[in-house]
C-alpha cells in the first residue's frame, strides 16, 4: 500500500516569492509515479506535474517544479514567482507499479499575500 | 482534445432519498474511470474505478454503488443517502492502463439533509 504525508496544513507566502510545499511518501514499489494537483476554490482539481521514480531528472512545468529526493523518499513542491492565483489546496498523489488508482495526501493550503 | 463533464454541480437531498451522479468522457475510448469523495478540507477517497464497460472495482464498502453503462460514461448511484455521503465527489479519467495521469472533473457538491 501507499502512503503520502503532507506535514504542512498551511502556508503563507507573499507575492513573487518562492515556496515550498513538502511532500513524503511509503511505498516498497520500484517503480512508481507521483503527481501534484492543484484544487482551487472552485473544487476542481488541476494536474500540475508528474514524476516517475526512474527519472533522472526533476520535473519541471513552467513555474512548478519537483524537487525528487528518492532515497529520502520526498518529492517537494516549488512553486516559483508565487501569484495570487496560485492561492489554493496542494496535494501531493502517487500510483504505484500496475496501479490504477491514485493514494492522495492530505493537502497543504496555500494562500498568496500581495 | 479530451473533455470529463459532471452533473449535476450542486446538489441538496434528503437523507433516505436516491441518488444519481453522472460522469462522461469525451475526446477518447475505454478510458479508465474513476470516483472519489472528499470530505470537507480532506484528501481524496477513492471510492470506484472502472476498466471497461460493466467493469466495476470497489474500493470501500458502503452506501453507493457505481455503473458504467457505456465506455465514456460512469454513473454513481444510492438507493437511500445517509447524512454521512455529503461531500463533493469527483469522477477522473486515465488513457487505457490506467497508469497514466488522471485527470478531474469539475465535481459535485453534495449535501444530504
Amino acid at each position: 500500500a501507499q502512503k503520502i504525508t503532507q506535514t504542512q496544513p498551511g502556508m503563507f507566502v507573499q507575492e513573487k516569492e518562492a515556496v515550498t510545499l513538502d511532500c513524503t511518501y511509503d511505498t516498497s514499489d520500484q517503480s512508481y509515479g507521483l503527481f501534484w494537483y492543484k484544487q482551487p476554490s472552485s473544487g476542481e482539481m488541476i494536474f500540475l506535474i508528474y514524476q516517475g521514480s526512474y527519472d533522472e531528472q526533476n520535473a519541471t512545468e513552467g513555474r512548478y517544479s519537483l524537487n525528487f529526493q528518492k532515497a529520502r523518499k520526498s518529492a517537494n513542491l516549488v512553486i516559483s514567482a508565487s501569484q495570487l492565483g496560485d492561492s489554493a489546496m496542494y496535494f501531493c498523489a502517487m500510483r504505484g507499479t500496475n496501479d490504477y488508482k491514485l493514494s492522495f495526501g492530505a493537502g497543504t493550503t496555500v494562500t498568496v499575500r500581495a | 482534445s479530451q473533455t470529463i463533464h459532471q452533473w449535476p454541480a450542486t446538489l441538496v437531498q434528503p437523507v433516505g432519498s436516491p441518488l444519481s451522479l453522472e460522469c462522461t468522457v469525451e475526446g477518447t475510448s475505454n478510458p479508465n474511470l474513476y470516483w472519489y469523495r472528499q470530505a470537507a478540507g480532506r484528501g481524496l477517497q477513492l471510492l470506484f474505478y472502472s476498466v471497461g464497460i460493466g467493469q466495476i472495482s470497489s474500493e470501500v464498502p458502503q452506501n453507493l454503488s457505481a455503473s458504467r453503462p457505456q465506455d465514456r460514461q460512469f454513473i454513481l448511484s444510492s438507493k437511500k443517502l445517509l447524512l454521512s455521503d455529503s461531500g463533493f465527489y469527483l469522477c477522473a479519467w486515465t488513457r487505457t492502463g490506467g497508469t497514466d495521469t488522471q485527470y478531474f472533473g469539475p465535481g459535485t457538491r453534495l449535501t444530504v439533509l
